[in-house]
């Protein structure tokens, strides 16, 4: 009854260091996400990907890139970390048969970039 | 581009008290409504999820409506307790992509 894993829960990062946040889903969703959220800014959308082997940006994509590896997972990475993207990252999974939905968010990544 | 709007920001009431959340939205066409609970520190806990064809869910204590004809969707909360305290987000989702409100923070004082 895992749901939508993320790791890591928290990463410290100094500015230009690389890193790829991991997600991993076991409801057998189609449609992955990858969210920020930052005080006063709400939740935006970052990548998504609807099915396997699409991805799309969502309303923030830039200085980030993602894969689906494959239906379980989905990765988020940042290629060139930069203080602007301190911010608590989620990871959710939908299933979109239909016009069925509904989100189920992971836990959270904690990411503080110095 | 759907905007989702949540008032009032902040809320404070005494326990045992019944409370309405709000929550509109621009873009009638949405595929549901989605309501979620954020406790400080931690991820999004889904509540409730209304069909586009629905008027209204129903869980234990909480009661979401929707009426996608005037862009509005309210959580009703009843007999609230102390443990409801926490922010809660509605969120649109039209074709597949979901517009998130900035969430209302209820505080339920005992």
């Amino acid at each position: 009854n895992a749901g939508v894993t993320q790791t890591p829960k928290f990463q410290v990062l100094k500015t230009g260091q690389s890193m790829t946040l991991q997600c991993a889903q076991d409801m057998n969703h189609n449609s992955m996400y990858w969210y920020r959220q930052d005080p006063g800014m709400g939740l935006r959308l970052i990548y998504y990907s609807a099915s396997e082997g699409t991805t799309d940006k969502g309303e923030v994509p830039n200085g980030y890139n993602v894969s689906r590896l494959n239906k379980r997972e989905f990765s988020l990475r940042l290629e060139s970390a930069a203080p602007s993207q301190t911010s608590v990252y989620f990871c959710a999974s939908s299933e979109r048969t239909g016009r069925k939905g509904g989100y189920t968010f992971g836990s959270g990544t904690r990411l503080t970039v110095v | 581009k759907q905007e989702v709007t949540q008032i009032p920001a902040a809320l404070s009431v005494p326990e045992g008290e019944n409370l309405v959340l709000n929550c509109s939205f621009t873009d009638s066409a949405i595929y549901n409504l989605q309501w979620f609970r954020q406790d400080p520190g931690k991820g999004l806990t889904s509540l409730l999820l209304i069909q586009s064809s629905q008027r209204e869910q129903t869980s234990g204590r909480l009661n979401a409506s929707l009426d996608k004809s005037s862009g509005r969707s309210t959580l009703y909360i009843a007999a609230s307790q102390p443990g409801d305290s926490a922010t809660y987000l509605c969120a649109a989702d039209n074709a597949g992509k979901s517009t998130f409100g900035d969430g209302t923070t209820l505080t339920v004082k005992p």
